[in-house]
Parts: structure tokens; sequence; C-alpha cells
């Protein structure tokens, strides 16, 4: 089945304590991106890599770091959390990025993750 | 600055009527536009797009508007069924570009 699975679902931390969240899609996607969900605000991008090596900053890029060593797996570090990155945060990949037609962004299931 | 907009939080529509989600853009380089629909727990999943060369696009009971003068476009379903229940995002990107930019979403509340 195609799909973009991230891990973990929860994770609860502590400020300070680096964590990795983990993304990886099945269907050979060039593109990846990251973003966050928060209430009244909507889904912001973190980051993106339009390919292997390739990555560049979206809107909301501070505090965040992202590598893209293999197509597959594009993970989220958080080298030193703070509360106000408590939120929601989705992977999503595409065949070849942004303004390409027929190429919609598929998102996983998210990531909820509360910082204290 | 936001970019993409839905000025609507909410809407509540009678099933078998018609749902009307709009969405405003300011930059006048978008060129695709995307609708999402959210379930609680899950990921946005791909409902529908259009190309800025056309002004409607028609997928089953879900129809995307395009209006370009006026940077707006607006997700039509018809007839609303209680499962369409869920958040609706509008995104567009531009093919100069390589970011996907989503607005704040509307919870459509289908009432059986």
């Amino acid at each position: 089945e195609a799909q973009v699975t991230q891990n973990p679902r929860y994770l609860i931390t502590v400020t300070g304590k680096k964590l990795t969240v983990t993304c990886s899609q099945n269907m050979n996607h060039e593109y990846m991106s990251w973003y966050r969900q928060d209430p009244g605000l909507g889904l912001r991008q973190i980051y993106y890599s339009m390919n292997v090596e390739v990555t560049d900053k979206g809107d909301v890029p501070e505090g965040y770091k992202v590598s893209r060593k293999e197509k597959r797996n594009f993970p989220l570090i958080l080298e030193s959390p703070s509360p106000n990155q408590t939120s929601l945060y989705f992977c999503a990949s595409s065949l070849a990025g942004g303004g390409r037609w027929n190429s919609p962004l598929h998102f996983g299931n998210g990531t909820r993750l509360t910082v204290t | 600055d936001q970019q993409v907009k839905q000025n609507s939080p909410s809407l509540s529509v009678q099933e078998g009527r018609i749902s009307i989600l709009n969405c405003d853009y300011t930059n006048s380089m978008f060129d695709y536009f995307l609708w999402y629909k959210k379930y609680p727990a899950e990921g946005p999943t791909f409902l529908i797009s259009i190309s800025s060369i056309k002004d409607k696009n028609e997928d089953g009971r879900f129809t995307v508007f395009l209006n370009k003068s006026a940077k707006h476009l607006s997700l039509h379903i018809v007839p609303s069924q209680p499962g369409d229940s869920a958040v609706y995002f509008c995104a567009a990107s531009s093919n100069t570009g390589n970011q996907f930019y989503f607005g704040t979403g509307t919870s459509l509340t289908v009432i059986p």
C-alpha cells in the first residue's frame, strides 16, 4: 500500500531533550516536506526536500533540522525542543514538488508532540 | 503573511444540500490549487485539484471552481453526506516555486 509513515504518533518530552521524528515513504517520491498544524494557523511548512541531499527552509524552520540521505526517509530533528514546539506535525511527499500539475502531497497520519 | 486564506472557520449544512467552502489567495503566481480533507487523528487526504488554465474541475460529488481575477476558489459538495464532516484545507503552489501553502481550514459539519 502506498503510504507515508511517521513515528511516533505521540511523543511527550521535556525542554532541551533532543528528539527525532521519523518519516518514510514507499512511493519513490522526489519531494518530501514537514508541516506543523496549530489552532488558527493551519498547516505551516517547516522544511522541504526536492531530492536526496537537497533540503530547504519553509516558513517556520527555526528550531528544526532535517536530513535527506536516502530518497525514502526524511527525519525531523529537534536538537533542543522548547514548549512553543508543542504541535501536531505532518510529513508529506509528492512526485515532483510544488506547482507540478497532478503531483499532490500525500500526508502521514501525524505526530502529536508535547514539550513540557 | 498568510498567502492562502479560509475566512470561515466552520460551516454546518443539512444532509443532501450543497456545501460551499471558500478560499482566497494573494499570490498571483499560484497556478495549482488543491483541496484536502482531514478527519481527526488522521493526516490530510487529497480530494481534488485544479490548474490555473481551467476554471472548473469536477470529480463525482466534488467540484472546484477557480476565479483567477478575484483570486478565489471554492469547493462545492453536492449532495452533502454525514461522512463529509471533516476539516477542509485549501492549498496553492506555483511552478516557479517549491512550496505548498495552506489555508487555516474550514470545519464542515453535515447534519443528518
